[in-house]
């Protein structure tokens, strides 16, 4: 059974302020790393997908490092602004024996206050 | 393009009933899986097809069951209903099934409510 953990479980910031969290994962058989945003009564939408040790990827104010040695990954939001508020989830992805599952964590549920 | 589109949005059931809930991939992707979020928690794996086969499947019992059809949509079914299946289900739609790097496309979910 794969862990995969994310602190803090909620989060409220001021607008404007920046902001991160984290999510742990397994550091043996890495495959990927996905990040997605759920915003409420919307779909899951894929922020990244993180492959190598020590990427970082960016959108817009929006980023992600990954750590597979030591099975992190950190989600940084610049600048919060009320429109980020969402949950957002990290997900581990298995792919074996012809099947491709994703095992979330839990979510991070962030409140912007304007 | 459409997105993920799932049928229908909400629903209300009795326990012991039967539901089947309906999902149609983004065009061209034909792995589509299924997960199930209750509150509080990640959305948890039920199953996985790729070109009408199962392909993975979840701890779930086996009072669940899906199918994939040859225009690749889906539908997950649940029997003899329990309360504990209240639940929020999503289905997610990829290209290919087996490489890790691209990520799942995810409708908006079927809120199941067992009553």
């Amino acid at each position: 059974i794969l862990n995969v953990e994310q602190s803090p479980q909620s989060l409220h910031v001021q607008e404007g302020d920046s902001t991160n969290f984290t999510c742990s994962f397994p550091s043996s058989n890495f495959y990927a790393l996905h990040w997605y945003r759920w915003e409420t009564a919307k779909s899951p939408e894929a922020l990244f997908v993180m492959t190598l040790n020590g990427d970082e990827k960016k959108k817009g104010r929006i980023s992600a490092t990954l750590n597979t040695k030591e099975g992190y990954s950190y989600l940084y939001i610049k600048g919060s602004q009320p429109e980020d508020s969402a949950t957002y989830l990290c997900a581990f992805p298995y792919s074996g024996a012809g099947s491709y599952q994703l095992t979330f964590g839990k979510g991070t549920k962030l409140s912007v206050i304007p | 393009d459409a997105g993920v589109t799932q049928s229908p949005t909400h629903l209300i059931k009795t326990r012991g009933q039967h539901v089947t809930l309906r999902c149609s991939p983004i065009s061209g992707h034909k792995s589509v899986s299924w997960y199930q979020q209750v509150l509080g928690q990640g959305p948890q794996f039920i199953f996985q097809y790729y070109e009408k086969e199962e392909r993975g499947r979840g701890n779930f019992p086996d009072r669940f069951s899906a199918r994939q059809f040859p225009n690749y949509s889906s539908e997950l079914n649940v029997n003899a209903l329990l309360l504990g299946d209240s639940a929020l289900y999503l289905c997610a739609s990829r290209r290919s099934y087996g490489r890790t790097n691209t990520e799942a496309f995810f409708g908006q979910g079927t809120r199941l409510t067992v009553v």
